[in-house]
């Protein structure tokens, strides 16, 4: 089983839509979740990032984490053709910054 | 506030040469992370330094090492290139504290495209 495990799509939903991503992780001792977009051949952009149980907003970005279920998910509303990405989701598992990265979704929003 | 600088942005190498990435972290921030990102693999965990020392280290072979200088710039090193070695590879700083287990948020540079022949 992967540490961090992701849909990878693509994820196609028409413009102005809910685009919802997901991720599972495998450890439950992990505390720090994050949500990063990367274009095509451009390095990760921080979304979100989330710690505690429950949904946080951030203008069209909803993160939520449910630990006891060991699931992240990420909301956004009215998609735009500019949010078409590839969107990570990276766990801290242990002691220090060490990010452990789910393969990706892709994301694309029609218009 | 400038972002994370990365140099060279691209790199080509042969096979059993050496390389030496650089990466320069947001201002105040003492962690530096590195990170391969490949097609195949995605993106993996190098290796961690903060205050000039290595916190965390990823599952790759002795030929990948870094270290850290006293104004927080990191550099890693890669000898003896093989061609698996071709990548894209990320530098990400942090402020680099932690608070009970939980660690801080993590910027990404634009990264050095390494491509060996």
């Amino acid at each position: 089983q992967k540490e961090v495990e992701q849909n990878s799509g693509p994820l196609s939903v028409p413009e102005g839509a809910i685009a919802s991503l997901n991720c599972t992780y495998s450890d439950r001792g992990s505390q720090s979740f994050f949500w990063y977009r990367q274009y095509s051949g451009k390095s990760p952009e921080l979304i979100m990032f989330i710690y505690s149980n429950g949904d946080k907003e951030d203008g069209r970005f909803t993160a939520q984490l449910n630990k006891a279920s060991q699931y992240v998910s990420l909301l956004i509303r009215d998609s735009q053709p500019s949010d078409s990405a590839t969107y990570l989701c990276a766990v801290n598992i242990r002691y220090g910054n060490k990010l452990v990265f789910g393969a990706g979704t892709i994301l694309r929003v029609k218009s | 506030k400038a972002g994370v600088t990365q140099t060279p942005r691209y790199l080509i190498k042969t096979r059993g040469q050496q390389v030496t990435l650089s990466c320069s972290p947001i201002s105040g921030h003492r962690s530096v992370s590195w990170y391969q990102q490949t097609p195949g693999q995605g993106l993996q965990f190098l290796f961690e330094y903060f205050s000039e020392t290595q916190r965390n280290k990823g599952n790759f072979p002795g030929r990948f090492s870094g270290r850290q200088f006293s104004n927080s710039r990191s550099e890693m090193n890669v000898s003896t290139l093989e061609l698996g070695d071709s990548a894209l590879y990320l530098c990400a700083s942090s402020l680099g504290g932690l608070a009970g287990g939980v660690s801080d948020t993590q910027y990404f540079g634009p990264g050095t495209r390494l491509t060996v022949l």
